[in-house]
């Protein structure tokens, strides 16, 4: 059984640029959460996708945005990148809504 | 209200001893309580988790202590091992809105030293 996987591991944007994020969530798993983790500090919800439909979001801006996929994979964006969205993105999954949450090794985000 | 407090935010213990960390949330709604470990440029792994109907859970040498009327949960590693020197997070969630989000408190960082 594959875990949940992240792509890619590390990324370099400047200020104002978008960035896409990957997750691949755990064979059987038809929900994704995403979280952002700030250096020191604990991991924030950012949302939840639950085939396919969001289902309940964080204190995150607009410009935070998601997708998941038939296959429940999903996507996170980020657009008008700020220097503040540096941080480690970090996507878990889960059998079902209410289960146990599984987390992918994550993507660490610089913004310049 | 949805907030979890923990505690302390570092932890120095000898090889062999016992680490305790504790945690503690305001929000009745909150009916699971799961810890977990990370480890430096890793994703959090899921260490061990309670839910209020049992005051204690154990599995190894992890075990998890629960106070619902003090709203007070702990983590105890027993026998502590260099290998466990990690980032510890606690966490909560609940019925408050569909998803059933995780609330983490702010991390433990343990260092067993040998």
């Amino acid at each position: 059984e594959t875990g949940v996987t992240q792509s890619p591991t590390h990324l370099i944007k400047t200020r104002g640029q978008q960035v896409t994020l990957r997750c691949s969530s755990q064979s059987g798993h038809n929900t994704v959460s995403w979280y952002q983790q700030a250096l020191g500090q604990g991991p924030q919800f950012i949302f939840q996708y639950y085939r396919e439909e969001e289902n309940g979001r964080g204190n995150f801006p607009p410009r935070f945005s998601g997708l998941q996929f038939p296959n429940y994979s999903s996507e996170l964006n980020v657009n008008a990148l700020e220097l503040d969205d540096s941080a480690l993105y970090l996507c878990a999954s889960s059998l079902d809504r209410y289960n146990e949450q599984f987390f992918g090794p994550g993507t660490r985000l610089t913004v310049l | 209200q949805q907030q979890v407090k923990q505690s302390p935010q570092s932890l120095i213990v000898q090889k062999g001893g016992i680490s305790i960390i504790n945690c503690a949330y305001e929000n009745t709604a909150f009916d699971y309580f799961p810890w977990y470990q990370q480890f430096p440029g890793k994703g959090p792994a899921l260490l061990i988790a309670i839910r209020p109907d049992v005051s204690e859970k154990k599995e190894g040498r992890f075990t998890i202590s629960f106070n619902k009327s003090a709203k007070q949960f702990s983590l105890h590693i027993m026998d502590s091992q260099p290998g466990d020197s990690a980032t510890y997070f606690c966490a909560a969630s609940g019925p408050m809105d569909s998803s059933y989000k995780l609330i983490f408190g702010s991390g433990t960082r343990l260092l067993v030293r040998p």
